[in-house]
Parts: C-alpha cells; structure tokens; sequence
C-alpha cells in the first residue's frame, strides 16, 4: 500500500518570498513521486518528477523538489514566488499496478 | 493535440436521473483513470483502464459505471444520481509505465440536487 500525505492544507505567502511545501511518502515497493499544480478552474498538470538519480528535481516555473528517502519526503520549494503561482499543488506517489496515489493538497496562496 | 478532453464542463441533475460523463485522449494512451475531486479531499479513483476492453474499480466506485470500447474514450456512467455525487469530475491518462505522469482534462462540474 502507498500514501502521501500534505500536512498543510494552505499557506499563505507575500510575493517574492521563498515558500516550502512539504509531501511525506509511504510505499512498501519502489516509488516515483510527482508534483502536480492546478490553477483555478482548471485540470492538473504536471511540475516536476522524481524518478531515480539526483535527489534535487527541477521543474517548470521555478520549481524544484528535493527527495530524502530515509525521512520519506519530496518538499516542493520555489525562493522566490509570483501572484501567478497562486493555485493547489498537489503531491503524488506511483509504486505499482498503474495506481498513483495523491495528497490532499495544498492551496498556495501568494499575497501581493 | 487537443489532449484530454471532457464533456460537458457543468451539469445539474436531480435525485435519481442518469448521465454519461464523456472522456477522449488523442495521445494513443493506453492507461485512462476517472477521478472524482472534493474540497480538502484531493482526488480519489474510481475506476481506471489499461487498455480498450480492460477495466477495474478504484478506491470508490460505488454508484458509477464505466466501459473502454476504444483505445481514446473512457465514458463513466452514473445511473442514479444521489446528493454524495456532486463534485468534479476529472479524466486522465498516460502512456504505460510507472514513472510516467498523467495528463488530466478540463474537469465536468457535477452538482446533484
């Protein structure tokens, strides 16, 4: 069984300050993990990825994501954020049979 | 490529009336998964495909039906709707593998009363 949990459901950020959101992982099989973000009224999309090597991932829009295995982590951070990220980014995990596994979310809310 | 699509983006229903939620990928996927997303809740499964004429329930399938007649449509079926269907409804797809992303649609609207 596999699953990822968001402790923060939101966090509010001013613009151009550093942000951190945090994705813990379970998994008893080999897992690649994904960072999805949804803008309002929109479908998900993909950020960024881990799937073997460099622990430090990068993405799109700034975005990059760092995976610790022995604490089981794969914490999203951006040092620098713009209103236009505003929106729900949401952590996953994929281990096996085709299933991937999401997090509850978390709204970032970027303050002007 | 229009990549996944979805229809209709809103619908209202009353208690006990059917609908067809329609999906179609253009991207030649063959694995397609239908989500159903609540407030605070993230996105649970209700069914998946891994390919045309192969599907399995998810994590809450009850209530919804689906079929896989194609390689591009995945339709998911509600035959009585109930007040506990209303949500936002979201297909998505990928290509095989476990390291491979999804690709999600726009997202139907559901509101049941």
């Amino acid at each position: 069984a596999q699953s990822v949990t968001q402790l923060d459901s939101q966090v509010p950020v001013f613009e151009e300050a550093p942000v951190e959101l945090r994705c813990n992982y379970s998994s008893s099989v080999s897992v690649y993990l994904f960072w999805y973000v949804q803008y309002p009224n929109q479908g998900l999309q993909l950020l960024l990825k881990y799937l073997s090597g460099s622990t430090l991932v990068k993405g799109i829009n700034g975005f990059e994501a760092e995976f610790n295995k022995s604490q089981t982590s794969f914490h999203l951070r951006k040092p620098s954020v713009h209103i236009s990220d505003t929106a729900e980014y949401f952590c996953a995990v994929s281990g096996g049979y085709q299933k991937v596994t999401f997090g509850t979310g978390t709204k970032l809310q970027v303050i002007p | 490529n229009a990549g996944v699509t979805q229809t209709p983006k809103f619908r209202i229903l009353k208690i006990g009336q059917s609908m067809t939620l329609q999906c179609t990928q253009d991207m030649n996927h063959n694995y397609m998964y239908w989500y159903r997303q609540d407030p605070g809740m993230g996105l649970k499964l209700i069914y998946y495909s891994v390919g045309a004429g192969i599907t399995d329930k998810g994590e809450v399938p009850n209530g919804y039906n689906v079929s896989r007649s194609t390689t591009e449509d995945f339709p998911l079926r509600l035959e009585l709707a109930a007040p506990s269907q209303t949500s936002v409804y979201f297909c998505a797809s990928k290509i095989r593998g476990t390291t491979t992303e999804q690709y999600f649609g726009p997202g139907t609207r559901l509101t049941v009363t």
